[in-house]
């Protein structure tokens, strides 16, 4: 299935602790996302990467580490995690050309819900 | 940068009346206005867009409409079916090259009661 994938899809774990969650597309797409969606479910962007390279920072902390080894793939490190950190990663992927064409279509991940304890 | 609002939070209606969710967007310079509809345990999926040389869009039971000069955009659901039940999400973004990204709004919860 053509698809964005994201492992794991539960994570819990203890304050302090690092942890990694990891994403892949195969739509050939040229850029992803990570979104965080909070208890009150408002979806805020993290970070976006084009073809491996970072496009939008949007004010993480420098705890939050994003990694592109290539442009199918996008994984989120995070160090040192706080209570505050609990949340759903979403990722998501788009096209460029299609951002050209006028569309900025988002392709979401099911999400990875981070519970820190 | 841009401010997206959306009301009302939650929306409570019975199967086969009309929904409408509202949403006002900040920077004139936006030009591409998606839906995402995400059901329970599911990333959002986008439903329906508009962009801004278009008034309206219709798909089905699904409408937007779009007014650049009040900025401002709704979506219109109508003949709800319990599937419908989910959280809605408006969004707005300036198309233009890598560094364009999607505002969203805070979202909107659907219940479509039999």
């Amino acid at each position: 299935d053509t698809a964005v994938s994201q492992t794991p899809k539960y994570l819990v774990t203890q304050m302090g602790n690092d942890k990694s969650i990891k994403c892949e597309q195969n739509l050939g797409h040229d850029t992803m996302y990570w979104y965080k969606q909070d208890s009150k479910k408002f979806l805020k962007i993290m970070f976006s990467y084009n073809n491996k390279e970072l496009i939008i920072n949007e004010t993480v902390p420098n705890r939050f580490s994003p990694k592109s080894p290539d442009k199918a793939h996008l994984n989120l490190h995070i160090n040192s995690l706080e209570l505050g950190d609990s949340a759903v990663y979403f990722c998501a992927s788009r096209t460029l050309a299609g951002v050209r064409s006028g569309a900025n279509v988002l392709t979401f991940g099911a999400g990875s819900r981070l519970t820190v304890l | 940068g841009e401010n997206v609002e959306q009301h009302p939070s939650t929306l409570s209606v019975q199967e086969g009346d009309s929904a409408v969710i509202k949403c006002t967007y900040s920077d004139s310079a936006s030009n591409y206005f998606p839906w995402y509809k995400q059901e329970l345990g599911k990333g959002p999926q986008l439903i329906i867009d508009i962009r801004s040389n278009v008034g309206e869009k219709k798909d089905q039971r699904i409408a937007v409409t779009l007014n650049k000069t009040a900025k401002h955009f709704s979506l219109h659901i109508t003949e709800t079916q319990p599937e419908d039940s989910a959280v809605y999400f408006c969004a707005a973004s300036i198309s233009t090259g890598t560094a364009s990204k999607l505002t969203f709004g805070t979202g909107t919860r659907l219940q479509v009661t039999l």
